[in-house]
């Protein structure tokens, strides 16, 4: 079955770049999608098919991939920014995987 | 504006059934594909199940084959899981989500608030 890595926790300062890796292999040969969950919350999808957000994201949202990783960046952090991120993909072999998330701390 | 409701969530014992239920509302429901996604308290994100828009295809998670059934109802608008045999590691939040029909159509982009299935003696 397919796996993603992400670490679990980054921190970043208000102001500054958050950048949030998705691990896998040959992960840039598929459409990679990202989710931020607040607590509490259902998830919300920030970054689909590697780059493109869904309207009503802010452009401090943005993705990228080749290679064996993926990357959800986040310029000029804010304190609302505070979640978990999961990225995700679809395998053929395993359908829809999720990454086993990360933890955004804005210090 | 797209919503997801979910219901029919509670306390079960170990080897008990419930019957998850998602109402959608706000978009053609009958052209979409839908998916069921877990959460376990304290946990990621778990891929349960799919069904395409026409019922023709069906997937599942290996951890609930054979145990959990997806179907819909277009003439409904819903999206339902059949949940039997349950275990206590299916305690979860379960969450109805919308599979999205642009560019690579495996995303999620839309999701219910989830329901709270707990399986405990």
């Amino acid at each position: 079955s397919y796996v993603l890595t992400q670490p679990p926790s980054v921190s970043v300062a208000p102001g500054q770049t958050a950048r949030i890796t998705c691990g896998g292999n040959n992960i840039g040969s598929k459409s990679v999608h990202w989710y931020q969950q607040k607590p509490g919350q259902a998830p919300v999808l920030v970054v689909y098919d590697d780059s493109d957000r869904p309207s009503g994201i802010p452009e401090r949202f943005s993705g990228s991939n080749s290679g064996n990783t993926a990357t959800l960046t986040i310029s000029r952090v804010e304190a609302g920014d505070e979640a978990d991120y999961y990225c995700q993909v679809w395998d053929s072999s395993s359908e829809v995987v999720f990454g086993g998330g990360t933890k955004l701390t804005v210090l | 504006e797209v919503q997801l409701v979910e219901s029919g969530g509670g306390l079960v014992k170990p080897g008990g059934s419930l019957r998850l239920s998602c109402a959608a509302s706000g978009f053609t429901f009958s052209s979409y594909s839908m998916n069921w996604v877990r959460q376990a308290p304290g946990k990621g994100l778990e891929w349960v199940s799919s069904i395409s828009s026409s019922s023709s295809y069906i997937y599942y998670a290996d951890s609930v084959k054979g145990r959990f059934t997806i179907s819909r109802d277009n003439a409904k608008n819903s999206l339902y899981l059949q949940m039997n045999s349950l275990r206590a590691e299916d305690t979860a939040v379960y969450y109805c989500a919308r599979v999205g029909d642009y560019g690579s159509g495996s995303y999620r982009d839309y999701w219910g608030q989830g329901t709270l299935v707990t399986v405990s003696s």
